[in-house]
């Protein structure tokens, strides 16, 4: 079983539509980061959160420590929004390093 | 303020081979961080170097290997290349290379191994 494990592994929405992408942990983390990679290979980092939740435009991200689980929200999605988007434990100092990712949830929004 | 970069882009090789990738980061930022994406492990960890210093390492063999100058700049070395090794290398920078800096990913290197 992977350390971080990502649900849905695809996802096709319509415009406007409000998208949920899960990322479950197993191991402790200092940090948890959302990141978002476009076709070409280039990746943003959109969030780091080790508590709560935070919003950067139409982009929502949440994290429950005691569960183990955090959720990357799209509200009113766009085509622009279709990425594969990763999530990944900052484990300092653990046996796979510093980052261990998920597998990814590419995300396609049709207009 | 200039992104990360990286050198090739490109770069195609053959078994046996010997490869050297660089990596200048985001002017200031002293951390560095190499990975490995491939369509069937996704993304891995590879390194990461401070200040000249390599402070954590990930689960690939020694013939993965890396360095980092004074001005920040770092390369990675793969030698005896393997097919397996064919995949998108991305290093990413941040500023002091604590735990809560946010990384800032280069555009990557494709390694392609015949």
């Amino acid at each position: 079983k992977n350390e971080v494990e990502q649900s849905p592994q695809n996802l096709t929405a319509q415009e406007g539509e409000f998208i949920t992408i899960n990322c479950s942990y197993s191991v402790g983390i200092s940090a948890l980061h959302w990141l978002q990679q476009h076709p070409g290979g280039g990746i943003v980092s959109l969030f780091m959160l080790s508590s709560g939740k935070k919003k950067h435009g139409r982009l929502i991200a949440t994290i429950n420590i005691q569960e183990k689980h955090s959720s990357l929200h799209i509200t009113a999605s766009h085509p622009r929004d279709s990425a594969v988007y990763i999530c990944a434990a900052e484990n300092y100092g653990g046996s796979q390093g510093n980052l261990i990712f998920g597998k990814g949830t590419k995300l396609s929004v049709k207009p | 303020k200039a992104g990360v970069t990286q050198t090739p882009r490109y770069l195609i090789k053959t078994r046996g081979q010997q490869v050297t990738l660089s990596c200048s980061p985001i002017s200031g930022h002293r951390s560095v961080s190499w990975y490995q994406q491939t369509p069937g492990q996704g993304l891995q960890f590879l390194f990461e170097y401070f200040s000249e210093t390599q402070r954590n390492k990930g689960n690939f063999p020694g013939r993965f290997s890396g360095r980092q100058f004074s001005n920040s700049r770092s390369e990675m070395n793969v030698s005896t290349l393997e097919l397996g090794d064919s995949a998108l290398y991305l290093c990413a920078s941040k500023p002091l290379g604590t735990l809560t800096d946010t990384q800032y990913f280069g555009p990557g290197t494709r390694l392609t191994v015949l």
